[in-house]
């Protein structure tokens, strides 16, 4: 199993451009989820799905949009870059919901200029 | 919302001590405490956690204690190495079941 797969692994956007970062697992995991993490602040939760065609908001979900049509995949979206969303991006999953352990993929840095 | 803080920001121990990290939560009903190690440029990845119903959970050199009453929780690590060198972060699943608040982590050091 590959596990939880993230693409790009950099990304340098400038303001205003959009883009949508991917990610994948192959674990037949129900729950997926979003964070960012910078420096001194931790993990935040930007937005989480419990299964194929249900997404919820987490804490910091201004400016992002997901979707999960399979269960395999669940995309981020940036609607249009600011120099605030400049951090690094990782996905998770976990079998049935956010009480259980979370595989994290291995993150995609984001630079906006 | 849930609110998850951490202390200390870092901590620096030589080999072979104690150390000790502890975090506070804002939701009673919260029940779910994981504790994720990060080295440096990697992805997080859990090492142990713990459930409302049982007080303290132990694992080789690891333990986590909880306090729900006082809402808080600690991580311990005991005969330390320099491979446990990292950030360490808490985190606490609020009542609705699937959002995740994370502490702000701790970076620590173990000095050979």
């Amino acid at each position: 199993n590959a596990g939880v797969t993230q693409t790009p692994k950099f990304q340098v956007l400038k303001t205003g451009q959009s883009m949508t970062l991917q990610c994948a697992q192959d674990m037949n995991h129900e729950y997926m989820s979003w964070y960012r993490q910078d420096p001194g602040m931790g993990l935040r939760l930007i937005h989480y799905s419990v299964g194929a065609g249900i997404t919820d908001q987490g804490e910091v979900p201004n400016g992002y949009n997901v979707s999960r049509s399979t269960t395999e995949d669940f995309p981020l979206r940036l609607l249009s870059a600011a120099p605030s969303q400049t951090s690094v991006y990782f996905c998770a999953s976990s079998p049935s919901s956010g009480s259980n352990e979370q595989f994290f993929g291995p993150g995609t840095r984001l630079t906006v200029l | 919302g849930e609110n998850v803080e951490q202390h200390p920001s870092t901590l620096s121990v030589q080999e072979g001590d104690s150390a000790v990290i502890k975090c506070t939560y804002s939701d009673s009903a919260s029940n779910y405490f994981p504790w994720y190690k990060q080295e440096l440029g990697k992805r997080p990845q859990l090492i142990i956690d713990i459930r409302s119903n049982v007080g303290e959970k132990k694992d080789q050199r690891i333990a986590v204690t909880l306090n729900k009453t006082a809402k808080h929780f600690s991580l311990h690590i005991t005969e330390t190495q320099p491979e446990d060198s990292a950030v360490y972060f808490c985190a606490a699943l609020w009542a609705n079941n699937n959002d995740m608040r994370f502490g702000a982590g701790t970076r620590l050091t173990v000095k050979p």
